[in-house]
């Protein structure tokens, strides 16, 4: 029972380089999120899908692509790293868009991310 | 925006007493409300939950509170054991997708 399956858990990137983070779920959930989350700031949406085929900017996107590979996968990329980006990212599913179907979100433990 | 605010940054209790941790929350057109554990190194865990309609649930040895009145929510624990040591974090969903708070620090003294 994995739930939500983050890659990698650690990663260090020099300023300017790319790299996507990878998320899949088996709960057959229809949507799917990615957070950052900083000291002091609380989770902060970077983007989310609704549903298969559909992704939608959350409140901080920029520097940040997405795509939604299949109902299981959500991706995350970030095509040219920079220090501001050093954050903790989260992945997280629900059955319905906006925690609906009770039970919110459902996380994964997250990617440790460090830019230098 | 709106924000999810919390009353107390850090709160610490002794083993066995009850906890309450509280969040104050800014839009009176929310109708879920969501309370999350999350642990040193880990991700967000979903505790327990409430909707607008109710104002009051429970579940193991946890109970929400929600006073739309004064838009306040708060988390009762009850006989606070080592392992509730984490950070909670209340989270509402005015519309669209859930907003969080900053978080709570929970303690727990031996």
């Amino acid at each position: 029972n994995a739930g939500v399956t983050q890659t990698p858990k650690f990663q260090v990137l020099k300023t300017g380089q790319s790299m996507t983070l990878q998320c899949a779920q088996d709960m057959n959930h229809n949507s799917m999120y990615w957070y950052r989350q900083d000291p002091g700031m609380g989770l902060r949406l970077i983007y989310y899908s609704a549903s298969e085929g559909t992704t939608d900017k959350g409140e901080v996107p920029n520097g940040y692509n997405v795509s939604r590979l299949n109902k299981r996968e959500f991706s995350l990329r970030l095509e040219s790293a920079a220090p501001s980006q050093t954050s903790v990212y989260f992945c997280a599913s629900s059955e319905a868009p906006a925690g609906g179907g009770g039970r919110g979100y459902t996380f994964g433990s997250g990617t440790r991310l460090t830019v230098v | 925006g709106e924000s999810v605010g919390l009353h107390l940054p850090t709160l610490s209790v002794q083993e066995g007493d009850n906890s309450i941790i509280n969040c104050a929350y800014s839009n009176s057109a929310s109708d879920y409300f969501i309370w999350y554990k999350q642990e040193s190194g880990k991700g967000p865990q979903f505790i327990i939950d409430i909707r607008s309609n109710m104002d009051k649930r429970q579940g193991q040895r946890v109970t929400v509170l929600l006073n739309k009145t004064v838009k306040h929510l708060s988390l009762q624990i009850a006989a606070t054991q080592p392992g509730d040591s984490a950070v909670y974090f209340c989270a509402e969903r005015p519309q669209g997708n859930l907003i969080f708070g900053k978080g709570t620090k929970l303690s727990v003294k031996p």
